[in-house]
């Protein structure tokens, strides 16, 4: 059973607007959520992370949101740039088990 | 930089052939993963090493195994590949409460 979802399997977005890229996970153990990137033909790279005891996070034009009630992070990418265009994968983490779960990822497109 | 290196990019291989899978990292981590990544599915976790000579299973261990007999490496092994094992197998390898860093990835192919 999948423990992480991510329900939109692409997005596209316009060059300077925002990107809004959603997760959601089942297990509240879990205490440590990140994202990464991935090019084609490229490991993922990591990209930002955020522990349960906050609710946000923020990196340059990359902004975590984590909605622990919900069950829910999201990631948001202010302004989009074409170099943004990746597949982007939300992990989640809880020590009992030593074992990230990753979700199926989304394909984001930033149209110049 | 934490670099992990996968030791071929591309490889293909017939159905029932033994195929090795080679990683290193060069930051000494205590941990590391074998993960395959399908369209649709993400990356599902075949195996991890928290130490030398140790192992564990994945969510997604049949039909592989492993070896980790020094600290830098970790190895994935198909006994006897088959075609549904095509995929991209990506490794990874993190110190105690840190982010995965991967490796680029190898593309296996089996016909």
């Amino acid at each position: 059973d999948q423990q992480v979802k991510q329900n939109s399997p692409s997005l596209s977005v316009q060059e300077g607007r925002i990107s809004i890229l959603n997760c959601d996970y089942t297990n509240s153990m879990f205490d440590y959520f990140l994202w990464y990137k991935k090019y084609p033909a490229e490991g993922p790279t990591f990209l930002i992370s955020i522990s349960s005891i906050k609710d946000k996070n923020e990196d340059g034009r990359f902004t975590v949101f984590l909605n622990k009630s919900a069950k829910h992070l999201s990631l948001h990418i202010v302004p989009s740039q074409p170099g943004d265009s990746a597949v982007y994968f939300c992990a989640a983490f809880g020590n009992t088990g030593n074992q990230f779960y990753f979700g199926t990822g989304t394909s984001l497109t930033v149209i110049p | 930089d934490v670099k992990v290196t996968q030791s071929s990019r591309y490889l293909v291989k017939r159905t029932g052939e033994k195929v090795f899978l080679e990683c290193v990292q060069d930051m000494d981590h205590e941990n590391m993963f074998w993960y395959r990544q399908d369209p649709g599915l993400g990356l599902r976790l075949i195996y991890f090493s928290y130490d030398v000579k140790m192992k564990e299973k994945g969510d997604i261990p049949e039909g592989y195994s492993v070896s980790r007999e020094k600290k830098e490496r970790f190895s994935l092994i198909l006994e006897s590949a088959s075609t549904n094992q095509t995929s991209m197998y990506l490794c990874a390898s993190r110190p105690t409460d840190s982010p995965l860093h991967f490796g680029n990835g190898t593309r296996l192919t089996v016909t």
